[in-house]
């Protein structure tokens, strides 16, 4: 079966800018994790939808935000952007109803977003 | 939810040898996962322990958990050029997982 898909790659913005990425979960999953990965934080997690809801949430600044649809596809958005917001952000799907009490995520590979 | 501390942060290793990862928590768990990442991609689930586990085995990879210690290794045998990557524990206890630094392995050839 198809893994999970996340687009773009690669994305360069401008400070100020904002931008959204997009991540396809495994078919019949029904939960999405956001991560921001950096040298400096290491993998900080971002939130969690479920259903079309928001289940989870880290402490990223209101400008992040994201949504789920009715086929689990779910997309980040992050408005004003600056320097800082340069990562790799990582989706994850997992399985099941709850949260990762009995199932792994499954990772996609990533948007490696540059703010310049 | 918490987080795991890996230890070493680093670690390199002729190739063939056997590597092994140790990962501690805090506060009880439900079960605890190992991630590897290869530079630059995402994470790719390679075990799930549960609680009531004490040792697991897939392949060359062989985790420990012990809870009364908190703690839990990874041992991976005759290592390969491809196992160099960063390396995860997720202690789950919560609705979600929190990575920490993880341990970055190196195999030398």
């Amino acid at each position: 079966k198809a893994g999970v898909t996340q687009t773009p790659r690669y994305l360069i913005k401008t400070r100020g800018q904002q931008v959204t990425l997009s991540c396809s979960p495994i078919s019949g999953h029904r939960s999405v994790s956001w991560y921001q990965q950096t040298p400096g934080q290491g993998l900080q997690f971002l939130f969690e939808y479920f259903s079309e809801t928001q289940r989870n949430k880290g402490n990223f600044p209101g400008r992040f935000s994201g949504r789920q649809f009715s086929n689990s596809r779910s997309e980040m958005n992050v408005s004003t952007l600056e320097l800082g917001d340069s990562a790799l952000y990582l989706c994850a799907s997992k399985g099941g109803t709850g949260g990762p009490l009995n199932y792994g995520y499954t990772f996609g590979s990533g948007t490696r977003l540059t703010v310049v | 939810s918490q987080q795991g501390e890996e230890d070493p942060q680093a670690l390199s290793i002729q190739e063939g040898e056997n590597a092994t990862m140790n990962c501690s928590y805090k506060t009880s768990i439900n079960n605890l996962q190992w991630y590897r990442q290869n530079s630059g991609r995402g994470l790719v689930h390679l075990i799930l322990i549960r609680s009531n586990e004490r040792e697991k085995h897939s392949g060359r990879l062989r985790v420990t958990l012990d809870t009364s210690k908190k703690s839990s290794s990874l041992l991976i045998t005759a290592s390969r050029a491809a196992d160099t990557a960063s390396y995860f524990c997720a202690p789950v206890g919560g609705d979600k997982i929190i990575f920490g630094k993880g341990t970055r392995l190196h195999i030398l050839p």
